[in-house]
């Protein structure tokens, strides 16, 4: 049973600031590792997808890394903004199947 | 840019009845999927289909939950006779084989069973 874990829960930071957030999942049958942005009242976005070793992903301000190896994914914030608040979401899957596990996610609150 | 789209958004239902929460994947994705978050708790695995067949379902999905795909167009999840401990924000999601391996996933359903 793969086990995805994320840290910090939640995380408060202000306008500007670079942020960071950890997932960790089981490194074994490991396929590709998901990340989303998930805003309330809205569906969670995709950001990046990611199944190879030492991967670098980026999108804006947003980028994320892999080490399937150790079994940890990075995702990075530069210049944090206010629209950048919201849950952030990673998932694990162990084939093309689509079957993700999911973290419980990273809350993230950019003040003005 | 395309979407998946879900209704109702919210549904409050007694204990017991039947649901049917209703999705209309991407046009042209052929895997679907549906997953529920119960409150304070993670997002989980519900169920796969593709080629109009379950592919793979979690221990969750028992004989109480069923799912559809009518038309060529809506995905259905149906709720046979609901218990407390099915309230929960129900998503379907989607991915089709050009899009890589990336799962959209719509805004979900909000069912209260009371």
């Amino acid at each position: 049973i793969l086990n995805v874990e994320q840290s910090p829960q939640s995380l408060h930071v202000q306008e500007g600031d670079s942020t960071n957030f950890t997932c960790s999942f089981p490194s074994s049958n490991f396929y590709a590792l998901h990340w989303y942005r998930w805003e309330t009242a809205k569906s969670p976005e995709a950001l990046f997808v990611m199944t190879l070793n030492g991967d670098e992903k980026k999108k804006g301000r947003i980028s994320a890394t892999l080490n399937t190896k150790e079994g940890y994914s990075y995702l990075y914030i530069k210049g944090s903004q206010p629209e950048d608040s919201a849950t952030y979401l990673c998932a694990s899957s162990s084939g093309n199947t689509g079957k993700l596990i999911f973290g419980q996610g990273t809350t993230l609150q950019v003040k003005p | 840019e395309p979407e998946v789209t879900q209704t109702p958004s919210h549904q409050v239902t007694q204990m017991g009845q039947e649901v049917i929460l209703r999705c209309v994947p991407i046009s042209n994705h052929l895997y679907f999927y549906w997953y529920r978050q119960i409150l304070g708790q993670k997002v989980e695995f519900l169920v796969s289909f593709y080629n109009n067949e379950i592919s793979e379902k979690s221990e969750i999905f028992d004989d109480q939950f069923s799912v559809e795909r009518p038309d060529g167009s809506n995905f259905t999840l149906k709720i046979r006779s609901t218990k407390l401990e099915d309230s929960a924000m129900y998503f379907c999601a989607s991915r089709g084989d050009t899009s890589g391996n990336t799962i959209y996933f719509g805004e979900g359903s909000w069912l209260t069973v009371v």
